[in-house]
């Protein structure tokens, strides 16, 4: 059982470039985040989906997008990096029967944008 | 505004001691709180969740409180180890769209 699984670990971009971060799962969650995290700061909610071919905003959704074609994958799409668009990003699902049970985290990925 | 802070910052302790991190928030309405394990370039870990209701739920040497009248937590470590060293997460669901808001994290240094 893999869990959250997030391609790549690392990349630097640098500014105007695009690129694709993925995320998969193989519980059958239905819920998937999407989540930034600064130094010193909390995580911050970038885009969800509560099922396949729905998604929404969060927080902080300027220059990202977003797809939820299947169930098992969320990937996240950066257009046109921008230096504030460093940091660390994680992906996340949730078990489908509530609120209270808990998320899975994958392991992050850093993105440095020079 | 709904906020979640933590403290103390960080944290350094010998191996074996006990400590305890806490946690305030001003999120309404409550559903529940969690606290996160984070190591190093690595993603949270859950640990505990809580919801209104109860006051101590515990995993192993990690006890989480909750005052749910004062919007206080604690996470109590006992018997510290050298694999307890990371950033412990305070997490609160609620608010109007019952999503997570994560607090700043304390940072626990354990050496032997």
């Amino acid at each position: 059982n893999a869990g959250v699984t997030q391609t790549p670990k690392f990349r630097i971009l640098k500014i105007g470039q695009s690129m694709t971060l993925q995320c998969a799962q193989d519980m059958n969650h239905n819920y998937m985040y999407w989540y930034r995290q600064d130094p010193g700061m909390g995580l911050k909610l970038i885009y969800y989906s509560v099922g396949a071919g729905i998604t929404d905003k969060g927080e902080v959704p300027n220059g990202y997008n977003v797809s939820r074609s299947t169930t098992e994958d969320f990937p996240l799409r950066l257009e046109l990096a921008a230096p504030s668009q460093t940091s660390v990003y994680f992906c996340a699902s949730r078990d489908p029967r509530g609120a209270y049970y808990g998320y899975t985290f994958g392991s992050g990925t850093r993105l440095t944008v020079v | 505004k709904n906020q979640v802070e933590q403290s103390p910052q960080s944290l350094i302790i010998l191996e074996g001691k006990n400590c305890t991190l806490q946690c305030n928030y001003t999120v309404s309405p409550f559903s529940n709180l969690r606290w996160y394990k984070q190591d190093t370039g690595r993603g949270p870990v859950s640990l505990t969740i809580m919801t209104f209701s109860e006051n101590t739920k515990s995993n192993g040497r990690y006890t989480a409180t909750l005052d749910a009248d004062t919007k206080q937590s604690s996470l109590h470590i006992t018997a510290s180890q050298l694999s307890d060293s990371a950033s412990y997460i305070c997490v609160v669901s609620g608010g109007n769209t019952d999503k997570l808001i994560f607090g700043t994290g304390t940072r626990l240094q354990v050496f032997p």
